[in-house]
């Protein structure tokens, strides 16, 4: 089992939807949780941080779900612009490295 | 206030060749994070580096890699004796801070190594 995992996708939606994309993790003593995004053959950025309690920036709403393991991306009346691929960030917890997922395409059609 | 700077942006290689890939963190930031991602993979995390120290390399193949962070200068990551499986894009990363307590970190625009 991948230590993080997505949904490859892609997801085709209507500009004006709103979509959410789903990540587990594998390792219960995960500490951080980002969503980045990348576009085609560019670098991933940052999209934002997860918290416990979970945060919103703009049309973009992430949760995190320790119970069952789980973060999303909830993305509010999508833009064109929007079309990329979300990648799943887990800091495995006490070490330096980042898991990153493969990846969620996601496609705004107009 | 410049991002985090790599080239060359392009590289192509012969099988045999050595490949030098260089990166500039954020002004301000000391660590320094290496990653290798395949077409239509995900990003693998391959090293670790302060200034002068290599902190994780666990990611590192264990021949032909290696990487380091001098007190002047940018981070080099060099492949010895590239191979056609070597062909990847090869992205850096910095933070203010070391990721272990859960920090951002920042990316540079790549360099695509393509190994003839």
């Amino acid at each position: 089992r991948k230590e993080v995992e997505q949904d490859p996708g892609p997801f085709n939606v209507p500009e004006g939807a709103t979509v959410a994309f789903n990540c587990t993790y594998s390792n219960s003593a995960s500490q951080s949780f980002f969503w980045y995004r990348q576009d085609c053959r560019k670098e991933p950025k940052l999209l934002m941080s997860v918290y416990s309690s979970g945060n919103e920036d703009g049309r973009f709403t992430a949760q995190l779900n320790r119970a069952s393991q789980y973060i999303s991306l909830l993305i509010r009346d999508s833009k064109l612009s929007d079309s990329a691929t979300y990648l799943c960030v887990v800091n495995r917890a006490g070490t330096y490295k980042y898991i990153f997922g493969t990846g969620t395409r996601l496609k705004v059609l107009a | 206030n410049a991002g985090v700077m790599q080239n060359p942006r392009h590289l192509v290689r012969r099988r045999g060749q050595e490949a030098r890939l260089r990166c500039s963190p954020m002004k301000g930031h000391s660590h320094v994070y290496w990653y290798r991602q395949l077409p239509e993979e995900g990003l693998k995390f391959m090293v670790y580096l302060q200034k002068e120290n290599i902190i994780d390399e666990s990611g590192m193949p264990k021949e032909r890699f290696s990487a380091e962070f001098p007190k002047e200068g940018p981070s080099i990551l060099r492949i010895q004796q590239v191979v056609r499986g070597d062909s990847a894009a090869y992205f850096c990363a910095s933070s203010p801070n070391g990721l272990a307590g859960g920090g951002e970190q920042y990316f540079g625009p790549g360099t695509r190594l393509t190994v003839t």
